[in-house]
């Protein structure tokens, strides 16, 4: 079965600065990768996905990640940080031919001014 | 607009007493599915639904029933609510396997308080 860790539950980083948030998974075959944002009191809202067909995938809002095969990674960057930003997020794995979608622990994001 | 749209946003009941949280979709999806939300664990998903009256148990499904009797609409019951079930709850629909879509689109959420 698939899997997802989310390394950091808090992350903290400065307006204007990187955001770096890690995701690494686990499957068997080659899996279906996504994030989502969860603003507060609201739901899920997909970031971005992968699909195999580009290793380097662009999402809403300046967001991309990177899926790296050789470190079952899926960590998602923006290069400058707004306070808009400020959420938590998801980093989700399914699998070919079946929607048993495994979430990760979450991660949330602080922005400071 | 196409959404997920759940009833109620919030709700606080008491041990045993019979709930209902509605979901409807308006994407034409065949697959649906509930998720409940808890502080570091993520979303576990409870049910999901690959059509109509074809529902099947996710990781967490003791306490909680489900019925699909219309594309659209795939409603959560707690036929005795406990106060572990005190979570936020999502209800979801996707695209698979009608197209190769994986993703899955998400209702607003119903926070729920079993007291």
């Amino acid at each position: 079965a698939q899997s997802v860790t989310q390394l950091g539950s808090h992350v903290s980083v400065s307006e204007g600065a990187l955001v770096l948030l890690r995701c690494n998974y686990s499957s068997s075959v080659p899996p279906y990768l996504f994030w989502y944002v969860q603003y507060p009191n609201q739901g899920l809202q997909l970031l971005l996905k992968y699909t195999s067909a580009a290793t380097l995938v662009k999402g809403i809002n300046d967001f991309e990640a990177e899926f790296k095969k050789s470190e079952t990674s899926f960590h998602l960057t923006k290069p400058s940080a707004h306070m808009s930003d400020a959420a938590e997020y998801f980093c989700a794995v399914s699998r070919y031919n079946n929607n048993d979608m495994r979430f990760g622990a979450g991660t949330r994001l602080t922005v400071k001014p | 607009e196409a959404q997920v749209t759940q009833n109620p946003r919030y709700l606080i009941t008491v041990t045993g007493k019979k709930l209902t949280v509605t979901c409807s979709q308006n994407m034409n999806h065949e697959y649906m599915s509930w998720y409940r939300q808890d502080p570091g664990l993520g979303l576990r998903q409870i049910y999901y639904s690959m059509n109509v009256e074809v529902t099947d148990k996710g990781d967490v499904p003791e306490g909680y029933k489900v019925s699909r009797k219309e594309k659209r609409n795939f409603p959560l019951i707690l036929e005795s609510p406990s106060p572990n079930q005190t979570s936020l709850y999502f209800c979801a629909s996707s695209p698979w396997p009608q197209a190769k879509s994986y993703e899955q689109y998400f209702g607003p959420g119903t926070r729920l308080t079993v007291t």
